[in-house]
């Protein structure tokens, strides 16, 4: 009963270097997120998938890039990182897009911190 | 574009008192729904509320409930007799509803109660 993890939990790399976070869920939900949370910003989304294979730009996607070759992954790459995406990651999955559906609501990862020296 | 504004960077309780948060949020959208999602150290995001713009009535879950007042797009979470496990950030969002996959946050509120 994993629910949805986030691997690593924290990683330092520096800059120039590609790294790729992780995230896994178990609810073979259809939907899911990547945001990344910063001081003054909230919570802001990257990358969003629909389905397996299917992906889409969020508000904030340049500088990263996703997969999603299996419904229960779907890991967030850095080309090339650069100090500014030094943050917090979190992944979500959704069983639907549609939030107002009952009981359907977004279940969000323990976060992944990342600091890009 | 929908947003969602947060006016309270940080805010203070005593234990066992009452404490409102603040959210404005904007959208075109007649369909939608809001919620507050809580933040504690551990860094796990967990629902705490939500509201279904249609409906009149304010959501209430225990100790938590909210002032929604559509007419002036606010949504405030009022926390009643509040307890150190409340010390959090407090984060608004916003959701279209069906053909929207964006839920839209607030910047956050921390929430810091006193014992």
């Amino acid at each position: 009963d994993a629910g949805i993890t986030q691997s690593p939990r924290y990683k330092i790399t520096e800059t120039g270097r590609q790294v790729t976070l992780m995230c896994h869920q178990t609810w073979s939900h259809s939907y899911m997120f990547w945001y990344r949370q910063d001081l003054g910003h909230g919570l802001r989304l990257i990358y969003y998938s629909a389905a397996a294979d299917i992906t889409d730009k969020g508000e904030v996607p340049d500088g990263y890039v996703v997969s999603r070759s299996k419904t229960e992954n779907f890991p967030l790459t850095l080309e090339s990182a650069t100090r500014s995406q030094t943050s917090v990651y979190f992944c979500a999955s959704s069983e639907s897009e549609n939030l107002g559906t009952s009981g359907n609501r977004q279940f969000f990862g323990p976060g992944t911190r990342l600091t890009v020296l | 574009a929908q947003t969602v504004t947060q006016s309270q960077p940080e805010m203070s309780v005593q234990e066992a008192e009452t404490v409102t948060l603040s959210c404005t949020y904007d959208t075109s959208e007649n369909n939608y729904y809001l919620f507050w999602y809580k933040q504690p150290p551990s860094r796990q995001m967990i629902l705490v509320i939500r509201q279904e713009a249609y409906k009149q009535q304010n959501a209430t879950e225990n100790r938590f409930s909210v002032n929604f007042q559509k007419a002036a797009k606010s949504f405030s979470l009022k926390i009643s007799d509040s307890q150190l496990g409340d010390t959090a950030m407090y984060f608004c969002a916003l959701h279209s509803g069906a053909g929207s996959y964006q839920l839209t946050f607030g910047k956050g509120t921390k929430l810091s109660v006193i014992p």
